[in-house]
């Protein structure tokens, strides 16, 4: 069975500052990959995916990950943060080319402050 | 377009009793899957379905839990004689298939509490 291991339950930042997020999956065979956020007092909402191709994937508000197949490993970055990124971050894989339920990691609460 | 939809939005209930919770997906997604979501954890998979049938459940589904999909459109999952433990929230999510490129998107969860 897989799992995903988020390495910072609780990560503080200032307005401005670089965001690195670690997320280490175990699984042998091709995965798909996911982050999710979810802001306060909202659901869980897609923030980028990777399924194949480019290793360096964007997604919506400035966000990208890039997948390291060789360290098992999917990091969620943003060069410049906001107030408004403060949300709780969630690491999600599942197998490749399955319809299986994902397998997400314990989420990080990332707080921006202004 | 409405996203993922579910009723009740917040549930009390004392222990022993039965809940029944409905999930409406994305009008055009044949895949429906439910999750339970704990304080300080990440949502852990319960069940999912294409189209009506039931195709994977994970160990977490005791026998308590039962989900359908009698029609491949909305679902509902019931919790039978309700433990404390099953406080949580139970999120459902849906997708529409295309090979390898399933991307689940979520409703805004139930929130249960037995008392």
């Amino acid at each position: 069975a897989q799992s995903v291991s988020q390495h910072n339950h609780h990560v503080i930042l200032s307005e401005a500052a670089s965001l690195e997020l670690g997320c280490n999956y175990s699984y042998g065979g091709t995965v798909n990959l996911f982050w999710y956020v979810q802001y306060p007092g909202q659901h869980l909402q897609l923030l980028l995916k990777y399924f194949s191709g480019d290793p360096l994937v964007k997604g919506i508000k400035g966000f990208e990950a890039e997948f390291i197949k060789s360290k098992f490993s999917f990091n969620l970055r943003k060069p410049s943060v906001q107030w408004s990124d403060t949300a709780e971050y969630f690491c999600a894989v599942n197998p490749g080319g399955g319809a299986d339920g994902l397998t997400f990691g314990k989420g990080t609460h990332l707080i921006i402050q202004p | 377009d409405t996203g993922v939809s579910q009723d009740p939005r917040h549930k009390i209930t004392k222990r022993g009793q039965n809940v029944t919770f409905r999930c409406d997906p994305i009008s055009e997604h044949n895949r429906l899957y439910w999750y339970r979501q704990t304080l300080g954890q990440g949502p852990e998979f319960l069940t999912y379905f294409q189209n009506e049938a039931q195709l994977e459940k994970s160990r977490l589904l005791s026998d308590r839990f039962s989900a359908e999909r009698p029609k491949g459109s909305f679902s509902t999952l019931e919790i039978q004689r309700t433990e404390q433990g099953d406080s949580a929230m139970y999120l459902c999510a849906s997708s529409s298939f295309r090979a390898a490129t399933d991307t689940q998107y979520f409703g805004p969860g139930t929130r249960l509490t037995v008392l």
